[in-house]
């Protein structure tokens, strides 16, 4: 059973702070990788999706880092604001087809 | 430039009826995913179709549901005589072409799905 993990599940980060949080998966089989944000009664928006190892992405504050040989995916948020209060869901794409989720790090910002 | 359109957002039943979820991929994508997610769970894959075809319902329960996706009209989850775990997220998803060549999925809002 594919089995993607994230960690933490919970993060309180002060506002201004910088943080990030892990996503690991098997190396094996490897197509693509997703990072996801999802903020309370809205749908998962997407924000990266990485394929190559090495890979890096950047979005204004947030950028996302890809190692496919050790199966891990680091997403950072620099200088954390209250709208990045959200949960953080990486997937891993299966056959190029399905995405199998993590659980999710859900991040609040204290202001 | 339209997202991907679920209906209805909310849908409450009663055991042994039937629910029927909606969903209209975005304008230009021909490739639709349903994922469900169960109270205190994570996203879960249910099922991929094209157009007219079913790709891969690895992720749907053996009985009791069914999805399509006709040539004209939206994608149609179907849950008929439901049970009280069936209560969840339903979740719709649109590509332009698979996700393993590095295109996104597309989510729509959800539809949030209670059995009394």
């Amino acid at each position: 059973i594919l089995n993607v993990e994230q960690s933490p599940q919970s993060l309180h980060v002060q506002e201004g702070d910088s943080t990030n949080f892990t996503c690991s998966f098997p190396s094996s089989n490897f197509y693509a990788l997703h990072w996801y944000r999802w903020e309370t009664a809205k749908s998962p928006e997407a924000l990266f999706v990485m394929t190559l190892n090495g890979d890096e992405k950047k979005k204004g504050r947030i950028s996302a880092t890809l190692n496919t040989k050790e199966g891990y995916s680091y997403l950072y948020i620099k200088g954390s604001q209250p709208e990045d209060s959200a949960t953080y869901l990486c997937a891993l794409s299966q056959g190029a087809q399905k995405l199998v989720f993590g659980q999710g790090t859900r991040l609040a910002i204290n202001p | 430039n339209a997202g991907v359109m679920q209906n209805p957002r909310h849908l409450v039943r009663r055991r042994g009826q039937e629910a029927r979820l909606r969903c209209s991929p975005m304008k230009g994508h021909s490739h639709v995913y349903w994922y469900r997610q169960l109270p205190e769970e994570g996203l879960k894959f249910m099922v991929y179709l094209q157009k007219e075809n079913i790709i891969d319902e690895s992720g749907m329960p053996k009985e009791r549901f069914s999805a399509e996706f006709p040539k004209e009209g939206p994608s149609i989850l179907r849950i008929q005589q439901v049970v009280r775990g069936d209560s969840a997220a339903y979740f719709c998803a649109s590509s332009p072409q698979t996700g393993g060549s590095g295109q996104p999925q597309h989510f729509g809002d959800g539809t949030r799905l209670s059995i009394l």
